[in-house]
């Protein structure tokens, strides 16, 4: 299968400071990236969708200016969790999917944030 | 809007015994896809099986096989000669496109553990 790569694997911050975590996929062009939000024992929760070259589709009730998400490459995209708070604390996961591999879900081995 | 439910929070088999996880989805298209993905205590997601919703046979992937009843908008997979490494969260999954852009719904996943 396809690879995707995220960083960083575990992430702590403090309180109001900002962290980026980059997506990765490392052997096709992945036009359309997810983002999503798992909580410990649950579902996978999507964030958002981000398509290369334009703005990502946020979910409902996800805050668009807390989640930035930046899609600039076919092989990058990254999500900025901006004033982080405790309660963003989670684990993230991004997937890629693309032409080359049927529009395939890849997913990333995903991000754990903590928030101190 | 689509909905994705699995009633099972919770499964266990034996060693080299069948099981099998239940899906019901809810949607009013025609044409989807859904997907059986694994996530192992690495949490890595990991694509279990597809199944087109125009193909009207049963996907199979070697052990891993599913029954899918467009009708009754029913998506179970089986696992045959279960083994050890199966002990996992499963996830069903649906796809749909909205506007070009493909869009992952997922249920609130089965645990599955394997006796020895």
């Amino acid at each position: 299968g396809a690879v995707v790569s995220q960083h960083p694997s575990w992430v702590i911050c403090k309180s109001g400071t900002s962290v980026k975590i980059e997506c990765r996929s490392l052997d096709f062009q992945a036009t359309t990236m997810f983002w999503y939000r798992q909580f410990p024992k649950q579902s996978l929760m999507l964030m958002a969708t981000s398509n290369e070259g334009s703005k990502a589709t946020y979910e409902q009730g996800v805050e668009k200016d807390k989640f930035l998400i930046n899609h600039a490459s076919l092989t990058l995209s990254t999500l900025t969790v901006t004033s982080a708070h405790p309660e963003d604390s989670s684990f993230y996961i991004c997937s890629a999917s693309g032409f080359s591999r049927d529009y395939e879900q890849y997913f990333g081995p995903g991000t754990r944030l903590t928030v101190t | 809007a689509q909905t994705v439910t699995q009633s099972q929070p919770e499964m266990s088999v034996q060693e080299a015994e069948t099981v099998t996880l239940s899906c019901t989805y809810d949607t009013s298209e025609s044409d989807y896809y859904l997907f059986w993905y694994k996530q192992p205590p690495s949490r890595q997601m990991i694509l279990v099986i597809r199944q087109e919703a125009y193909k009207q046979q049963n996907a199979t992937e070697n052990r891993f096989s599913v029954n899918f009843q467009k009708a009754a908008k029913s998506f179970s997979l089986k696992i045959s000669d279960s083994q050890l490494g199966d002990a996992a969260m499963y996830f069903c999954a649906y796809r749909s496109e909205v506007s070009g852009t493909y869009k992952y719904i997922f249920g609130t996943g089965t645990r599955l553990k394997v006796l020895a």
